[in-house]
């Protein structure tokens, strides 16, 4: 079945450092793919989202780009602040999915000043 | 005004007794879904639910389970509960068939003494 791999964690970075988490997936035909975060106490909210390869998505300095033909949606941001500290989940749906939407195990970022 | 609402946050119960969380979505979306997220952040989908169809993730007791009295309302009931419920709980809803982001409730903890 569709499912996606994501990059275990935790990571530490200090601020203002390069960020990458790594994602992958498998999947029938073509999902949309997005990263979710989770900040605590919180419920997750929508970071970036991309429908189609090689489409790029973007929000708060974040990127991902679908890469059809590495099956990846790896995220990055250039320079992290303290405020990125949170947990990122990779996730994909698709009609073959029934719409449903299956997260990565989530990778949490701590970024120290 | 809140997209996906739930309540109610905080829940403690003891081992066996019946509760149920409510979900609401404002959205006008076609489909509700209901995940569990337990202590090492894994996201698992439970239920999915438009109009037309239920899909239940087989691994799902059957002391789970889900009720939707009109399109904006998924409840989701639990029966017999046992300590191994005690998780977060979040509601979510997406706009089928298309397949757009899922919003996201800010969840409820669940926890059974």
């Amino acid at each position: 079945g569709d499912s996606v791999t994501q990059m275990e964690g935790p990571v530490t970075l200090s601020e203002e450092a390069f960020l990458t988490i790594n994602c992958t997936y498998t999947a029938t035909g073509y999902p949309s793919l997005f990263w979710y975060v989770q900040y605590p106490g919180e419920g997750l909210q929508l970071l970036l989202k991309a429908t189609k390869a090689d489409d790029k998505g973007s929000n708060k300095g974040f990127e991902a780009t679908y890469r059809k033909e590495t099956t990846s949606f790896h995220l990055e941001k250039g320079s992290v602040q303290v405020s990125d500290s949170a947990v990122y989940f990779c996730a994909l749906s698709s009609q073959n999915t029934g719409n449903q939407f299956y997260f990565g195990t989530g990778t949490s970022l701590t970024v120290i000043p | 005004d809140t997209a996906v609402s739930q309540t109610p946050k905080y829940l403690v119960t003891q081992m066996g007794n019946d509760k149920s969380i409510k979900c609401e979505q404002n959205l006008g979306h076609d489909t509700m879904y209901w995940y569990k997220q337990d202590s090492k952040k894994f996201l698992k989908i439970m239920f999915s639910y438009n109009n037309k169809e239920l899909i239940i993730n087989e691994t799902v007791p059957n002391r789970f389970s889900p009720k939707s009295p009109d399109k904006a309302h998924l409840n989701l009931h639990i029966n017999s509960l046992e300590l191994g419920d005690s998780a977060v709980y979040f509601c979510a809803s997406s706009q089928a068939p298309q397949v757009t982001e899922a919003f996201f409730g800010q969840g409820t903890r669940l926890t059974v003494v």
